[in-house]
């Protein structure tokens, strides 16, 4: 079945420092989405991207959908305490018959001890 | 602005005990589904309905069922539930075909079979 490879699994952050991490697939797909997910809650979107080579900016995050449609990468700048969580890409074919969203594995944030 | 919403929050069962979960959503979305999220698995999909009136399984439907007893509703029910079972629940929902802004989702239910 379609998957989706994200990386890194997990990262260690300081105050200020920038985070990337990118989502790869061998399928191709029309829609990129990046959600966050805090500790005790469900994951909320962050950033959507329906158009390849597209880069979209919300805030301290960038996120781009790859040029051949088989990948995504998120930047986070100047990161802070808040930021802590579970990044989730997902990926679907919007306007397909079935629109169902696949998910990667996800990438845990977690602060520098 | 309650979005999804899924009751309960937390749950403790026994082996072999059965039990519904229950989400609504109040945005007039067609499609809802039920994921499961444990650690280093990411999110897996249960069970779907692109609309009311259908259901069809997903990537780990075994050990379970759905209703969508109306637009607003769709209940995940565990017949006899078993360790393995042991997971947190999210209840998601958008429009038609997945929406232009992914999935809605609700905070979770947490449940441990013991």
């Amino acid at each position: 079945g379609q998957q989706l490879n994200q990386s890194p699994q997990s990262m260690f952050i300081q105050e200020g420092e920038d985070v990337s991490m990118n989502c790869t697939s061998s399928s191709i797909f029309n829609t990129w989405l990046w959600y966050k997910q805090d500790p005790g809650e469900g994951p909320v979107l962050l950033i959507a991207l329906y158009k390849a080579g597209e880069l979209t900016s919300n805030g301290r995050l960038t996120a781009q959908f790859g040029i051949t449609r088989k990948d995504s990468f998120l930047n986070i700048s100047a990161s802070i305490p808040s930021d802590v969580g579970i990044y989730f890409c997902a990926a679907m074919n919007y306007g397909g018959s079935q629109g169902n969203l696949i998910f990667g594995k996800g990438t845990k944030l977690s602060v520098k001890p | 602005n309650a979005g999804v919403t899924q009751t309960p929050k937390f749950q403790v069962l026994k082996t072999g005990q059965s039990m519904t979960l229950q989400c609504a959503q109040d945005m007039n979305h067609n499609s809802m589904y039920w994921y499961r999220q444990d650690p280093g698995m990411g999110l897996r999909l249960i069970y779907y309905s692109a609309s009311e009136g259908t259901t069809d399984k997903g990537e780990v439907p075994n050990g379970y069922n759905v209703s969508r007893l109306n637009k607003r509703e769709f209940s995940l029910r565990l017949e006899s539930a078993a360790p393995s079972q042991t997971s947190v629940y999210f209840c998601a929902s958008s429009p038609r075909g997945g929406g232009l802004a992914g999935y809605t989702f609700g905070s979770g239910t947490r449940l441990t079979v013991v």
